[in-house]
Formats: C-alpha cells, structure tokens, sequence
C-alpha cells in the first residue's frame, strides 16, 4: 500500500531541475506531497485530486495521472532552500483521509 | 492559533518500560495520525483517528503498542516493554477532514537504552 518514490536521493546545482516521481499500486484519491527539512516538521507543499488540476506552489508544481496511479513533482530553477526531504502522500478513495507516505526521496541543492 | 504541540520533546528510557506520547492537535481538526520515523528513514504509519470513527490501526507494528484520543482531541501513544527498535521519532499531525494539509508537531524522540 504505501507509494514507491524515485529516485531515493538527487543532488543537483543551483537554477537546475528536478523531477520526483511517486507510484502506486492501487487506484486513488488523491496525492499529497510534503517537504522535510533537516530536524524539522514535514510541511505540507500541495495536494493533488483524482480528476483535479495541477496544482502549483512558487516553482514547485505537480501532476497526478489518475489512469497511471502515478505523480510527479517539478522543481524548477532549483534554489538553496529547495534541499530537504520529499514525500508523497497517498489515499486511496476507500479510506476516508487516511494518507500513507512514500519512503521520502532526498534532495540536495548545491551553490 | 497553536499548532500541533508533542510532549515530552525527548524521551530517555530503560528497554521495558512503558513510555506515553502525548499529541495535542490542532483545535477543531478531526483528523488525527501518528507516524513514526526511524533515523534517515520515511514516516512509516502507525494509527489513524478520524472524529468518532473507529480508528485505523493497521500501522501499528505489534500489540506492544496502543493509542487513543480523548473526547476527540488529544491523543495519546502507548508503548509497552519498550524495545530498542522502538527508538525513533514519533510525530502526530492533525487536519480538518480529508485535508487539504495535514499539520505535523516537531515530534517526540524516543531512544530505548
């Protein structure tokens, strides 16, 4: 049940791009995606709905294909700040809220 | 408002000893999970309470473990003859039903020596 993330870990130079992937194997109702930062809280970047647009936050935006069960997040133009760990969150439309995270994928933006 | 608060914010203790975690969501969320994360590793769910549902237990990983949230409010997470396997960061988020934005506390670190 819980979503697969790729890649596990990305370093990358200031003003380059990301992609972070996260797949499922069931259908869903929605994805969530989190940010965490060294010693601190996941904070919450966006959510995706089943049947819903894409939905942006600064750079950082996001698609969800419902037929694929799968989300990606672009990070572009990647700035110092952007470092942190990445989850995906998954519900699935059974179960009413309940969110299982992917294994987190690490990013590291270099000067 | 305050957000979500963890007590106690360190938690040393001897392997079998029981421990309580304690959550206090935000007010008016319904939504209420624990997660734990292990050092460098992902949140790995553990229970799930949703206002006067039953909760989803099926995260918690033996019998060792317990919660329960009070009058729907704060939540409590109970670890019994506690392992040092146990030894983690244990955090509570909180959200109005189905979200959008689950809000997490700073977390609760347990070390089992």
């Amino acid at each position: 049940q819980q979503p697969v993330q790729s890649p596990q870990a990305v370093i990358l130079r200031e003003g380059e791009d990301a992609v972070i992937n996260c797949s499922s194997s069931k259908a869903l109702y929605s994805v969530h995606w989190y940010r965490q930062k060294h010693g601190e809280a996941p904070v919450f970047l966006m959510i995706l709905l089943k049947g819903g647009e894409q939905k942006g936050h600064d750079k950082i935006s996001a698609s969800f294909n419902e037929k694929k069960q799968q989300s990606s997040l672009y990070l572009t133009a990647s700035q110092l700040s952007y470092s942190g760990t990445y989850f995906c969150g998954t519900e699935l439309p059974s179960n009413t809220g309940k969110l299982i995270f992917g294994q987190g994928t690490t990013l590291q933006v270099k000067p | 408002g305050a957000g979500v608060s963890q007590s106690p914010s360190n938690k040393v203790t001897e392997k079998g000893k029981d421990v309580e975690l304690r959550c206090d969501p935000i007010s008016g969320h319904t939504a209420l999970y624990w997660y734990r994360q292990s050092l460098g590793q992902g949140l790995e769910f553990l229970i799930y309470f949703q206002g006067n549902s039953a909760p989803d237990k099926s995260g918690l990983p033996s019998d060792r473990f317990s919660a329960e949230r009070t009058g729907g409010s704060v939540s409590t997470l109970t670890i019994q003859r506690t392992q040092q396997e146990d030894s983690a960061v244990y955090l509570c988020a909180s959200s109005p039903y189905r979200g959008p934005e689950a809000f997490f506390g700073q977390g609760t670190r347990l070390t089992v020596v």
